[in-house]
């Protein structure tokens, strides 16, 4: 069975700093991965997807993540935040054959300090 | 174009009492994903429709959930009886027909948060 760990419930973090926000998976056949952002009072929005090809993923807002297959990590990473990035972050993954449901993690809160 | 959306965006009942949540997805979505969170924990799959029919409803909880999506277009959740621990925030997702196994993007609603009290 598939399993998606954000080992990191909240992460402070200084404005104009660097973040990373981890996520590991765990999984017997290939998945895709996914990072959603949820920005208060909002839905889930897509910030980036890794379905094949190049590891290192690039997203909105200047966010990108990279597949680390060895290590089943998908890490995601912005070399500066600003305030607007304060939401909470979700990795998810779903398998590649077709079945389409996602399997997320329990979420990392990422607050700017300006 | 309008996005998913969902009504109510919040609902208040007390245990025992019944209540609807309703789901319209992008338009031609054929694609229609029901999922929870329950505060503080992962978001969960709930079920999948492919047009009206029930493709993966493994993640429903128990009997007192019904979902429908007649004719295909907007979905419904019903929760009854409603219990303390359906408290959540419902979410739901579209997307368009897979095609040569491609994962197409889910686009995600706000969501409905349930207080069973």
């Amino acid at each position: 069975a598939q399993s998606v760990t954000q080992l990191d419930s909240q992460v402070p973090v200084f404005e104009e700093a660097p973040v990373e926000l981890r996520c590991n998976y765990s999984s017997s056949v290939s998945v895709y991965l996914f990072w959603y952002v949820q920005y208060p009072n909002q839905g889930l929005q897509l910030l980036l997807k890794y379905l094949s090809g190049s590891t290192l993923v690039k997203g909105i807002n200047g966010f990108e993540a990279e597949f680390n297959k060895s290590q089943t990590s998908f890490h995601l990473r912005k070399p500066s935040v600003h305030i607007s990035d304060t939401a909470e972050y979700f990795c998810a993954v779903s398998f590649s054959f077709g079945n389409e449901k996602l399997t997320f993690g329990t979420g990392t809160r990422l607050t700017i300090i300006p | 174009e309008a996005g998913v959306t969902q009504f109510p965006s919040h609902s208040v009942i007390e245990k025992g009492q019944t209540v609807t949540l309703r789901c319209d997805p992008i338009s031609g979505h054929d694609n229609l994903y029901w999922y929870r969170r329950v505060m503080g924990k992962e978001i969960k799959f709930l079920l999948h429709f492919v047009k009206e029919s029930k493709q993966d409803e493994s993640g429903m909880p128990n009997n007192r959930f019904l979902a429908e999506r007649t004719g295909g277009t907007y979905s419904t959740l019903k929760v009854q009886p409603a219990e303390l621990e359906d408290s959540g925030v419902y979410f739901c997702a579209s997307s368009q027909e897979l095609s040569g196994g491609k994962n197409n993007e889910q686009f995600f609603g706000p969501g409905t948060r349930l207080t069973v009290l």
